[in-house]
């Protein structure tokens, strides 16, 4: 996973936009992805994941892209609520290990 | 969730003494981990285990010793504390491979 600076990048939409979040990844053996939402003082919670032979997968207001071209994995948020407002990060796994991201802070607007 | 249980959820030690932190899930799940969490660096792994009794490094694992004798128990050892050792302590499960990880709610540890 890649790492960033102390603080994280932030992106703030108004309630009810969608939001599109953006991962980069470093390990081409990966081959399957996931994507957390953490909240303050809780541990990381599993929103979606994806296999490395696929290229979208959709959930429930939530669809995972991945481009592994570019090693590129982004989380797609439909009429994101103010609930929505936490930290997310994508997670890349090779066999038994998992490497994370820093993060992106979404902050949601009334 | 998965019925994760980690203790204590907060410490407070002093430089070059023992701690142990715990880790207790009631899923039976095969897979479980250590991360640590700090700012500007995410989760990276401290060990991990793949069965009773087999466990494995993970990229920072200087400083600190695991076990794991029944599936549902994940100890983490940090056998003489450090400062640097002050971070937020995860455990994670999975149960099979291709699965995600799921997470308990942390131990904050500061060393003083």
């Amino acid at each position: 996973g890649e790492s960033v600076g102390l603080h994280l990048p932030t992106l703030s939409v108004q309630e009810g936009d969608n939001s599109i979040i953006n991962c980069a990844y470093s390990n081409s053996a990966s081959d399957y992805f996931i994507w957390y939402k953490q909240e303050s003082g809780k541990g990381p919670q599993f929103i979606i994941d994806i296999r490395s032979n696929m290229d979208k997968r959709q959930g429930q207001r939530v669809t995972v892209l991945l481009n592994k071209t570019v090693k590129h994995l982004s989380l797609q948020i439909a009429a994101t609520q103010p609930g929505d407002s936490a930290v997310y990060f994508c997670a890349e796994n090779d066999f038994n290990k998992f490497y994370f991201g820093s993060g992106t802070k979404l902050n949601v607007k009334p | 969730d998965a019925g994760i249980t980690q203790s204590p959820r907060h410490k407070v030690t002093e430089t070059g003494t023992p701690v142990t932190l715990r880790c207790h899930q009631t899923e039976n799940h095969r897979y479980m981990y250590w991360y640590r969490q700090d700012p500007g660096h995410g989760l990276r792994l401290i060990h991990y285990s793949y069965g009773v009794k087999d466990t494995d490094k993970g990229e920072v694992s200087d400083g600190y010793s695991v076990s794991r004798s029944k599936t549902e128990d994940f100890l983490l050892t940090l056998e003489s504390a450090t400062s640097s050792q002050t971070s937020v302590y995860f455990c994670a499960t999975r149960d099979r491979e291709e699965s995600p990880l799921h997470f308990g709610n942390g131990t904050r540890l500061t060393v003083t």
